[in-house]
């Protein structure tokens, strides 16, 4: 079975600074996708970034990158410029087959 | 992407009683997801409804506590049955498209 692991269930970092969330899985395949996705307190789960696992370049969004790392099976994001609007919990995910597998989260908090 | 609505938003409910959470979308989707996130905790998937057949239950999740109807390609509801003050958590339906996942607003239960 396909497993996430999120082993920062805090961060902390200061306004225009740059933070890395951590993202470690577990699977067989060879072909996935892998998101990042944030919920603030109104619960709404947005996507923040994606990665297929066919693809070698990392992804990017504006100040949001991740650093994909396939042999090692690891997907850390990166914020830059962090943003007090940044504050949420992100979730890393791994989808195959259209299931979709969850990290345990990792609360971001932005001190301005 | 279709927009996706999820109704209530939020719900304080007596032991022992049933509460049946609908999602609507508004163009066809073929599958839905159904996901509890339960305090403080990741998402976790309860089921997949496609429509015109039964649902897939994951481990963990049977049809007498969580029965899902998926009548049409643009709705489904989900029952949360005889609550306990274990079942108080985030219910979140979702649908899938290539890019990315599509998530409700989600329904706060909290059965006391």
């Amino acid at each position: 079975a396909q497993t996430v692991t999120q082993s920062q269930p805090e961060m902390s970092v200061q306004e225009a600074e740059t933070v890395t969330l951590s993202c470690t899985y577990d699977t067989s395949e060879s072909d996935y996708y892998l998101f990042w996705y944030k919920q603030p307190p109104s619960r709404q789960m947005i996507l923040v970034i994606r990665q297929e696992a066919y693809k070698q370049q990392n992804a990017t969004e504006n100040r949001f990158s991740v650093n994909f790392q396939k042999a090692a099976k690891s997907f850390s994001l990166k914020i830059s410029d962090s943003q007090l609007g940044d504050a949420a919990m992100y979730f890393c995910a791994y989808r195959r087959a259209q299931k979709l597998v969850f990290g345990q989260g990792t609360r971001l908090t932005i001190n301005p | 992407s279709a927009v996706i609505s999820q109704k209530p938003s939020r719900d304080i409910c007596q032991r022992g009683t049933s509460l049946t959470i609908q999602c609507q979308v508004d163009s066809q989707v073929t599958m839905m997801f159904w996901y509890r996130q339960q305090p403080g905790q990741s998402l976790t998937l309860i089921a997949t409804a496609n429509q015109g057949s039964e649902a897939t239950y994951e481990s963990g999740f049977v049809i007498d506590k969580f029965p899902i109807s998926r009548p049409n390609l643009t709705f489904s509801t989900l029952t949360v049955s005889n609550m306990s003050p274990e079942d108080s958590s985030i219910y979140l339906c979702s649908y899938d498209s290539p890019a990315e996942a599509f998530f409700g607003q989600g329904t706060r239960l909290t059965v006391v």
